[in-house]
């Protein structure tokens, strides 16, 4: 079965550095998301992605995030200057239309 | 209110036991209702989708009731492996902005 790709597994960084969170969608979809998981709190909504634009975002989407797919198979996630609570598990997920969403394996993200 | 809202739990059952979930939501043009399950520091996946009719898929059963604004998930015959937390989940829009609920935790003994 297809699945959706994140690197890396787990990221430590220090606060104020720029991460980079990679992920692969399954290869025929054409929705893409990110969603983040703080630990021991609720799955919560990022951003969605389609054909080249954002299509929504959330309010913790602030200036700080990016996302971007440069090329036809990697979708990014940016955080340019991490702060102590971007610590969480992100979530790549992607989906075809009107189909649930598959969800990657995640990246843990600590910020010291 | 919480847009989604569930038993945080645990829910404690014996192997073969029957456990039933529920879980509400506030936004009553929601389009879309999904069951995913989620295990410890790990990504979730889906379970199934509810549809207004009721479905099922072996042994989980899923309901929902649009005038109440509650979805249900009812397992039977419990097995050890069924040890997770279920996670409600609504598609509130045309896209696939999920709300997720802040999940059940099950856990089944022998």
């Amino acid at each position: 079965e297809p699945e959706v790709t994140q690197t890396p597994s787990h990221q430590v960084t220090q606060m104020g550095q720029e991460v980079i969170l990679r992920c692969v969608p399954i290869s025929n979809h054409l929705y893409f998301y990110w969603y983040r998981q703080i630990l021991g709190q609720k799955v919560e909504f990022l951003v969605s992605f389609y054909n080249n634009e954002i299509s929504e975002k959330s309010e913790i989407f602030d200036d700080q995030f990016s996302v971007e797919r440069p090329d036809g198979s990697n979708f990014t996630l940016k955080i340019r200057s991490t702060k102590l609570e971007d610590s969480a598990m992100y979530f790549c997920a992607s989906s075809d239309t009107n189909s649930p969403l598959h969800f990657g394996n995640g990246t843990r993200l600590t910020v010291t | 209110r919480k847009e989604v809202e569930q038993d945080p739990g645990p829910f404690n059952v014996p192997e073969g036991a029957t456990v039933a979930f529920n879980c509400t939501y506030s936004n009553s043009a929601s389009q879309s209702f999904f069951w995913y399950r989620q295990d410890c520091r790990k990504e979730p996946k889906l379970l199934m989708s509810v549809y207004s009719s009721g479905n099922e898929d072996g042994r989980f059963t899923a309901q929902l009731n649009r005038a109440s604004q509650y979805i249900s998930l009812l397992i039977r015959d419990s097995k050890l492996s069924d040890s997770a937390t279920y996670l409600c989940v609504v598609n509130n829009n045309a896209g696939n902005m999920l709300t997720f609920g802040g999940g059940t935790r099950l856990m089944v003994k022998p």
